[in-house]
């Protein structure tokens, strides 16, 4: 069955402390991972599309890699702005109902 | 910011009305879809379209119908809503992929419904 995991559920960091959000996916024929913020009572926010493993992109703060299984969400010195929560869609096969997203992880950081 | 306009932004209704939410876009995108959004289940997708009058269900219709007369329009409507429905719908919006490779989906800001 296809399933995108996210982890932590919810990471409360210190201004500057760097970390990582993970997004686990298993599905067949991968045709595109997607990253998104979604701020309280806003739509998300498309930040990153990462197509095939080994690839890498960045924004500002944020660098999000992919290999076979799983992607990654670096943040590097984050600010209190950067408060959000932060979501992992995968896309597989042609048909668009097949997207996929996570539940999210609830990123807090504190001044 | 894609041009993305849901209306109403917030809405109260009772069990048994029907109720219809918009999506409005200006981005000229050739495809559309309906999530709600619910603790714990995260984004779910409702409906979709692909084109004028072209739509299919997702994973969670019962209980909805879509219409999209025009490009820039689709509808999404609660033929007798059900506090079960009580929810946060998004609508998004994306242009088709290319060879392997699918465009991501941009979102409106959401209708906050509540059905008492």
């Amino acid at each position: 069955e296809d399933q995108v995991t996210q982890s932590p559920e919810a990471l409360r960091l210190q201004e500057g402390e760097s970390s990582s959000l993970n997004c686990s996916y298993t599905v067949s024929g991968l045709r595109g991972l997607f990253w998104y913020r979604q701020d309280p009572g806003k739509g998300p926010e498309f930040l990153f599309t990462l197509y095939s493993a080994g690839e890498e992109k960045e924004k500002e703060r944020l660098k999000a890699t992919l290999t076979k299984k799983e992607s990654f969400l670096h943040i590097t010195a984050p600010k209190p702005e950067d408060s959000a929560t932060y979501l992992c869609a995968v896309q597989a096969g042609t048909s668009y109902d097949k997207v996929i997203f996570g539940p999210g992880t609830s990123l807090s950081v504190i001044p | 910011d894609a041009g993305i306009t849901q209306s109403p932004r917030h809405k109260v209704t009772e069990t048994g009305t029907p109720v219809t939410l918009r999506c409005h876009q200006t981005e000229n995108h050739r495809y559309m879809y309906w999530y709600r959004q619910d603790p714990g289940h995260g984004l779910r997708l409702i409906h979709y379209s692909y084109g004028v009058k072209d739509t299919d269900k997702g994973e969670v219709s019962d209980g909805y119908s879509v219409s999209r007369s025009k490009t820039e329009d689709f509808l999404l409507t609660l033929e007798s809503a059900t506090s079960s429905q009580t929810s946060v719908y998004f609508c998004a919006i994306s242009e088709p992929g290319t060879g392997a490779s699918n465009q991501p989906q941009h979102f409106g800001d959401g209708t906050r419904l509540s059905i008492l």
